[in-house]
């Protein structure tokens, strides 16, 4: 098994660009999330999925969009790309326990 | 914010030298996890231990949980260089059963 896998692993944009952040996972989980880590701080819950078709928003969802039309899939989409969003997001999904297993991270950078 | 506190923010020991960081929070809780951050990759899962439960073990590893306290500590026995890395604390709130919220971690260091 692969795990979750992220892509791209580093990513630079300009202010006002857009882009996807890739997050898949092989292990069937229902449940799937994107945090945010910045320096100094725990993980910020940006948006989560208990399934397919089903999203909601964590704790600092404003300026991003997800989807999930599969179990597997979950991207992050960032709409307008600005410096407050200069982070390293991981993708993680949780098991019936309530383990979370994380993917490798992507660090953006928005200048 | 509900998020979950961990001192200390660092720490330093030796080699061979056991390591506890503690966590509180605030809120009533189903469970509380522990996690391992390497430098620059992601968070790995350490131990899961329930809101009725007040002790697990995991090879060198012990975590403690109080829920009168409303806090968490977690031992590390026997250090070695390879337990360098920032640990976090995430708990399940009993308002969300989906949602964990975090720690700011304790990044340890161990020297050899």
């Amino acid at each position: 098994n692969a795990g979750v896998t992220q892509t791209p692993k580093f990513q630079v944009l300009k202010t006002g660009q857009s882009m996807t952040l890739q997050c898949a996972q092989d292990m069937n989980h229902e449940y799937m999330s994107w945090y945010r880590q910045d320096p100094g701080m725990g993980l910020r819950l940006i948006h989560y999925s208990v399934g397919a078709g089903i999203t909601d928003q964590g704790e600092v969802p404003n300026g991003y969009n997800v989807s999930r039309s599969t179990t597997e899939d979950f991207p992050l989409r960032l709409l307008s790309a600005a410096p407050s969003q200069t982070s390293v997001y991981f993708c993680a999904s949780r098991d019936f326990f309530g383990e979370q297993f994380f993917g490798p991270g992507t660090r953006l950078t928005v200048l | 914010s509900q998020q979950g506190e961990e001192d200390p923010q660092a720490l330093s020991i030796q080699e061979g030298e056991n390591a506890t960081m503690n966590c509180s929070y605030k809120t009533s809780i189903n469970n509380l996890q522990w996690y391992r951050q390497n430098s620059g990759r992601g968070l790995v899962h350490l131990i899961l231990i329930r809101s009725n439960e007040r002790e697990k073990h995991s090879g060198r590893l012990r975590v403690t949980l109080d829920t009168s306290k409303k806090s968490s500590s977690l031992l590390i026995t026997a250090s070695r260089a390879a337990d360098t890395a920032s640990y976090f604390c995430a708990f399940g709130s009993m308002d969300s059963n989906y949602q964990l919220i975090w720690g700011a971690g304790t990044k340890l260091i161990i020297k050899p």
